[in-house]
């Protein structure tokens, strides 16, 4: 079985410049989770997908982040513009609707110089 | 906003002894705890979930949980250098978790 597939693995951009990540999550997973992990810390949720309607967002930085998980499969989250505040890991994961078990991909380290 | 907790360490311990991590969580009516391990530059994976309060075991791994005292541990017995890593300690909190900083591992033969 497939894990959580995420892209790009790394991504260097100068700031005020925009960048987007994918996530493609486990065939049958209907909720899909975005964090943002910070070097020393543990995974913090950004938003919270079950199927195309975004549930909790109530952590994600709306002036210069936004998320879309068309036909509620894959999901991208894009900034813009990027900050170098905005350096750390992305991290998407999946899970069955109601389950406990998140399952993460391999992350985007995102470096903004 | 829920908080937990967890000493950043790192623990080191000798190849072959119990490794005992542990956190502790704010929310008294928390119903569900996880601990995950992070190798170096790799993603977090699902270790063990516990619910009751008391002991859960798989395999060199249990899980305690004391509700009373809002405090969730991890021991890892016989433990090897390939344990070496960080332990996230997970609390949920409604349908999201809520992760402590980690505690570095450093399991030495």
């Amino acid at each position: 079985e497939a894990g959580v597939v995420q892209s790009p693995r790394y991504k260097i951009i100068e700031k005020k410049q925009p960048v987007a990540f994918w996530c493609n999550p486990i065939s049958g997973h209907n909720t899909l989770y975005w964090y943002l992990q910070n070097l020393g810390q543990g995974p913090e949720l950004l938003i919270r997908y079950e199927n195309e309607e975004a549930v909790d967002d109530s952590q994600l930085p709306k002036d210069r982040f936004s998320a879309e998980r068309l036909k509620g499969v894959d999901s991208t989250l894009k900034i813009q513009p990027a900050e170098l505040g905005d350096s750390a890991v992305y991290l998407c994961a999946s899970s069955l609707v109601g389950g406990d078990e998140q399952f993460f991909g391999p992350g985007t380290r995102l470096t903004v110089l | 906003q829920k908080e937990v907790e967890q000493n950043s360490g790192p623990l080191s311990v000798p190849e072959g002894a119990i490794a005992s991590l542990n956190c502790t969580y704010s929310d008294r009516g928390s119903q569900s705890f996880f601990w995950y391990r992070q190798y170096s530059g790799k993603s977090p994976e699902l270790i063990m979930f516990i619910y009751s309060n008391g002991d859960k075991e798989d395999g060199r791994f249990t899980a305690q949980l004391n509700k009373a005292s809002q405090y969730v541990s991890l021991l890892i017995r016989d433990s090897q250098p390939s344990d070496s890593a960080t332990y996230l300690c997970a609390v949920k909190d409604g349908n999201k978790l809520v992760f402590g900083a980690g505690t570095i591992l450093r399991v030495k033969s």
